[in-house]
């Protein structure tokens, strides 16, 4: 089946900084990638959806200054955290359409982030 | 909007015991239903879907059916295992590449022997 490589799986860093999260579709091209964001023991809310080649659309109250999302190609998006701060920390997931229903919504296994 | 709503958790059983999560959804449309599974630390799983009325999904000894009169897709197993402790997620969408999957708040079930 369709499978979504998301790196790092987890990450420390300090305030201030930035941190990049790269999805990679393998074997198949992934024309749109959501990413979404998970809190402690809470669902998943739908942070932004990117488009290969084009501006991403991003969920009303996400600011897309602090998130920025590429999708250079078909097979790669990422999701900069800049000027990371504590309350940034949280588990982020991308997910994409693996070609047919027969495959579902692929997801990567998350990288959790925690800035201290 | 469309949505989805699940029983609140967090549910304990026992080993062997019957389980069910109930969910119901409001959407515009024919939407395909999934549930998902996310075991501790990790990411999320497809367990089954369901894209249109009467459907079954069914993959583990889960199962769910898609059930359009009473917007419900409930999930269901057996005989549930130690196994099986993990946060399951109902989700809907449109089921295209273009559409983004909405997910129920997830219900936390922990099996012990």
């Amino acid at each position: 089946g369709a499978v979504v490589s998301q790196h790092p799986s987890w990450v420390i860093c300090k305030s201030g900084t930035s941190v990049k999260i790269e999805c990679r579709s393998l074997d198949f091209q992934a024309t749109t990638m959501f990413w979404y964001r998970q809190f402690p023991k809470q669902s998943l809310m739908l942070m932004a959806t990117s488009n290969e080649g084009s501006k991403a659309t991003y969920e009303q109250g996400v600011e897309k200054d602090k998130f920025l999302i590429n999708h250079a190609s078909l097979t790669l998006s990422t999701l900069t955290v800049t000027s990371a701060h504590p309350e940034d920390s949280s588990f982020y997931i991308c997910s994409t359409y693996g070609g047919d229903l027969d495959y579902g919504y692929t997801f990567g296994s998350g990288t959790r982030l925690t800035v201290v | 909007g469309d949505s989805v709503t699940q029983m609140e958790g967090p549910v304990t059983l026992s080993e062997e015991a019957f389980l069910t999560i109930n969910c119901t959804y409001t959407a515009t449309g024919y939407p395909s239903l999934f549930w998902y599974v996310q075991y501790p630390g990790e990411g999320l799983q497809l367990l089954l879907k369901a894209t249109k009325a009467d459907d079954k999904g069914s993959n583990k000894g889960f199962e769910a059916t898609y059930r359009k009169e009473t917007t419900s897709f409930h999930l269901e197993k057996g005989s549930v295992q130690v196994s099986d402790s993990a946060v399951y997620f109902c989700a809907l969408s449109g089921g295209t590449s273009y559409d983004k999957v909405i997910f129920g708040p997830g219900t936390s079930l922990s099996v012990i022997p």
